[in-house]
């Protein structure tokens, strides 16, 4: 299916573990995006991508790993998930202006 | 800290009234666009206006954009139920060629019937 997807749609981790989002897109659009979404503070921005093997930091990298091998797939990784990241995150990708949203991921980290 | 901040935050109206909601920034930018978000989805693309154009539309949606004022305002006519979300401001950040999207903080609208 044409689009973009995000799995898992919801994940309840602990504290300190590790756990990977995924995102998949099927535009080969260049630029990729992970977001977050709190109460309060909108979108935020994590991480951004310009193409494979191209990423840069946004607003609250802090605590996030990205990698970006293949121009349609942007995993995010927290490497050890704390409370603070309990959150709703959001992938786009963006071809040339408008960009395309993923239905989220909502993280829980107990 | 992010480049746009809508005003309000929470904007409650009846059907067939209008809305208008608004949104600052911060630097220089080539485009902004407006996003939609129903609860629990992701953002859906509205409308965009280019930094050279003064006003644009698009069905119900008209959009104006102030660049000596760094600001933009989008406005919903004959509002209905289903016009119910989230509203969200976007801008390219110029030291990255406008290509690093950065979002406001949103607006919430609640069409009542």
């Amino acid at each position: 299916d044409a689009g973009i997807t995000q799995s898992p749609r919801y994940k309840i981790t602990e504290t300190g573990r590790q756990v990977t989002l995924m995102c998949h897109q099927t535009w080969s659009h260049s630029y990729m995006f992970w977001y977050r979404q709190d109460l309060g503070h909108g979108l935020r921005l994590i991480y951004y991508s310009a193409a494979a093997d191209i990423t840069d930091k946004g607003e609250v990298p802090d605590g996030y790993v990205v990698s970006r091998s293949k121009t349609e797939n942007f995993p995010l990784t927290l490497e050890s998930a704390t409370r603070s990241q309990t959150s709703v995150y959001f992938c786009a990708s963006r071809g040339s202006l408008e960009a395309f949203f993923g239905q989220g991921t909502r993280l829980t980290v107990v | 800290s992010q480049q746009g901040e809508e005003d309000p935050q929470a904007l409650s109206i009846q059907e067939g009234e209008n809305a208008t909601m608004n949104c600052s920034y911060k630097t220089s930018i080539n485009n902004l666009q407006w996003y939609r978000q129903n609860s629990g989805r992701g953002l859906v693309h509205l409308i965009l206006i280019r930094s050279n154009e003064r006003e644009k539309h698009s069905g119900r949606l008209r959009v104006t954009l102030d660049t000596s004022k760094k600001s933009s305002s989008l406005l919903i006519t004959a509002s209905r139920a289903a016009d119910t979300a989230s509203y969200f401001c976007a801008t390219g950040e110029m030291n990255t060629g406008f290509q690093k999207l950065v979002f406001g903080t949103g607006t919430r609208l609640l069409v009542s019937p």
